[in-house]
């Protein structure tokens, strides 16, 4: 998992409550990055990052913010999670930026709101 | 629209066959292209990238870009049970600093 941990792994939380999930990298990466995945849909970018308190949105960033205070982590939060972001949540970073831009990604957090 | 469009299957292949995934996208401009291998409860494992026209080669499998056309493919030579996953194409886009616009994945079965 090119040293990325995600944290939790697992989580079920309720309609309305607010929820954060941890990346953690530990090789000084500086582009990280938070994907959501749904059958049908593949991957779909949230929020990424280019640096400590860089930040930008992704595709589909709507009720979700993002944070970066040092390199080695990234958190995403759902302000107010809804039915809608039941999801697989993946972190990913890239070892380089322009076109050579592969990208690894860590475990996974599977969140489920009821 | 940044599109990125694959077969969804799934493609069934007899272990031993060559499994030919496909992929095209929208941007003539794009100049980077990835393949991801993703197991069921897993997380997407990069397995190839190309950047140039024509074929790159590595191990059993082989991708293929042409530009022109704007489609992207992956070959799996002597394909393995072991090789049975979704294939996800992500391709990255001119403009797109840094940002892969994903396919939504073939599923591949290799069957003995």
């Amino acid at each position: 998992d090119a040293g990325i941990t995600q944290s939790p792994r697992h989580k079920v939380t309720e309609t309305g409550t607010p929820v954060t999930l941890r990346c953690h990298q530990t090789e000084n990466h500086r582009y990280m990055y938070w994907y959501r995945q749904d059958p049908g849909h593949g991957l779909r970018l949230i929020h990424y990052s280019y640096g400590v308190k860089d930040t930008d949105k992704g595709e589909v960033s709507d009720g979700y913010s993002v944070s970066r205070s040092k390199t080695e982590d990234f958190l995403l939060t759902l302000e107010s999670a809804t039915s809608s972001q039941t999801s697989v949540y993946f972190c990913a970073i890239s070892l380089g930026g322009g076109t050579h831009n592969e990208q690894f990604f860590g475990p996974g957090t599977r969140l489920t709101v009821l | 629209q940044k599109e990125v469009e694959q077969n969804s299957g799934p493609l069934s292949v007899p272990e031993g066959a060559i499994a030919s995934l496909n992929c095209t996208y929208s941007d003539r401009g794009s100049q980077s292209f990835f393949w991801y291998r993703q197991y069921s409860g897993k997380s997407p494992e990069l397995i190839m990238f190309i950047y140039s026209n024509g074929d790159k080669e590595d191990g059993r499998f082989t991708a293929q870009l042409n530009k022109a056309s704007q489609y992207v493919s992956l070959l799996i030579r002597d394909s393995q049970p072991s090789d049975s996953a979704t294939y996800l194409c992500a391709v990255l886009f001119s403009g797109g600093y840094n940002k892969l616009i994903f396919g939504a994945g073939t599923r591949l079965a290799v069957h003995p």
